[in-house]
């Protein structure tokens, strides 16, 4: 089974709009993290936001939210006011079990290209 | 702070022929992680040095090696180049294995081409 589920290849957005795109996990570790990131054309993986699974509220950074719905095993970003610096590629990715034990090797869905429209 | 350097940022190799790639971690940073992206496979896990100690490793044949120096700098070594190891290589840098947990922070990656 996938870990890590992006079930939108490709999503358009009208600028200053807001959007939400999926991720959904799977795992049997109670500790993990849950991380959101931004590859634009260039190839680069910016980071935008992260969740931890005993965060009790949601992320927020900006104009980035991470909804978390634990137990239907969510993750969705929800971008606010869309801009157009905002078009590029996005990847959903976990980071199962403890660092200290398991280490921060990151499993990555397959990502939502986000197109912002004028 | 200085971010995650990669060098070289681009690469051309052919077939048969080894390559060396280079990162240097955020400071005070001592974990460090490689991933290999391509169109077909995605983002795959290559191995993670902690300490200069490989941590974990992803399912990758042994042509592809690591290690990491006393000053957290690591470096990925690929032997007998083939066409499908065509890729942009990522390398993660990450906290020396304590809080915070949402430091993972990516380099802009070197980009192989294998002809």
């Amino acid at each position: 089974a996938q870990k890590i589920t992006q079930t939108q290849p490709g999503m358009f957005v009208q600028e200053k709009e807001a959007v939400t795109l999926d991720c959904t996990y799977d795992t049997s570790d109670q500790s993990y993290g849950l991380f959101w990131y931004k590859q634009p054309s260039s190839g680069e993986m910016i980071f935008l936001i992260y969740q931890g699974s005993y965060d009790e509220q949601n992320a927020t950074e900006g104009r980035y939210s991470l909804n978390f719905q634990k137990a239907r095993k969510s993750a969705n970003l929800v971008i606010s006011a869309s801009q157009l610096g905002d078009s590029a590629m996005y990847f959903c990715a976990m980071r199962e079990g403890r660092v200290e034990t398991s280490g921060s090797r990151l499993t990555f869905g397959e990502g939502t290209q986000l197109t912002v429209n004028p | 702070k200085a971010g995650v350097t990669q060098t070289p940022r681009y690469l051309i190799k052919t077939r048969g022929q080894q390559v060396t790639l280079s990162c240097s971690p955020i400071s005070g940073h001592r974990s460090v992680s490689w991933y290999q992206q391509t169109p077909g496979q995605g983002l795959q896990f290559l191995f993670e040095y902690f300490s200069e100690t490989q941590r974990n490793k992803g399912n990758f044949p042994g042509r592809f090696s690591g290690r990491q120096f006393s000053n957290s700098r690591s470096e990925m070594n690929v032997s007998t180049l083939e066409l499908g190891d065509s890729a942009l290589y990522l390398c993660a840098s990450s906290s020396s294995g304590g809080p915070p947990y949402n430091e993972q922070f990516f380099g802009p990656g070197t980009r192989l081409t294998v002809l």
